[in-house]
């Protein structure tokens, strides 16, 4: 069964500090996908970033950086000199596919619920 | 940028009523799903919907549970006799024609149940 750790229910930091969150992934299929959503206190889910199973590059995107790593089955998500406007709770999710369809099913995380303060 | 769209954003109903959660995806999207999130809880997977069917759908989704497409733009999540513990933040996604787990699912804002 797939299944999605995270391991750090909140982190508080103080600004401009960087802050890592964790990500730990269960699956059986050679080909998968993993996401991370972002959920500001509006609740809206905003989704951040894809990556597929054969691709184990990291990737920067301004502030934020993304560490997958598959011998640890770990995706793990790096904020660089977080601000205020950072703080939300932060789901990763693990794409499960659903028989031959091609749809997709997502498992997500528990959450890390990250608190910036000034 | 296109969004997925859900309405109403807040709907409070009291035990034992029918209510019906609407979204509007994204206008080229073929694959649209319903998740759930219970209040400082994880989102869950409740049913997935192509082509005018359910193809999937988690234990959750029992018999109270049903969607529909009515038209060409919504989607709807229905549940016939609302329980407590159907309190929680619903959100509709949808896919493009890709369809596959390579294209992400672009969430709505959700709508929060509140069953009295």
């Amino acid at each position: 069964a797939q299944k999605v750790t995270q391991a750090q229910t909140e982190i508080s930091v103080v600004e401009k500090e960087d802050v890592t969150l964790d990500c730990v992934y269960e699956t059986r299929d050679t080909t998968y996908y993993l996401f991370w959503y972002k959920q500001p206190p509006s609740g809206e889910l905003v989704f951040l970033i894809r990556r597929n199973s054969f691709d184990e590059q990291n990737e920067i995107s301004g502030r934020y950086s993304w560490n997958f790593q598959k011998s640890t089955s770990s995706f793990n998500f790096t904020i660089t000199a977080s601000q205020v406007v950072d703080s939300a709770v932060y789901f990763c999710a693990l794409s499960e596919a659903l028989g031959n369809t091609g749809f997709q099913k997502l498992v997500f995380g528990t959450g890390t619920r990250l608190l910036v303060s000034p | 940028e296109p969004e997925v769209t859900q309405t109403p954003s807040h709907q409070v109903t009291q035990m034992g009523q029918e209510v019906i959660l609407r979204c509007v995806p994204i206008s080229n999207h073929l694959y649209f799903y319903w998740y759930r999130q219970i209040l400082g809880q994880k989102v869950e997977f409740l049913v997935s919907f192509y082509n005018n069917e359910i193809s999937e759908k988690s234990e959750i989704f029992d018999d109270q549970f049903s969607v529909e497409r009515p038209d060409g733009s919504n989607f709807t999540l229905k549940i016939r006799s609302t329980k407590l513990e159907d309190s929680a933040m619903y959100f509709c996604a949808s896919s493009d024609r890709t369809g596959g787990q390579n294209s992400p699912l672009h969430f709505g804002n959700g709508t929060r149940l509140t069953v009295t």
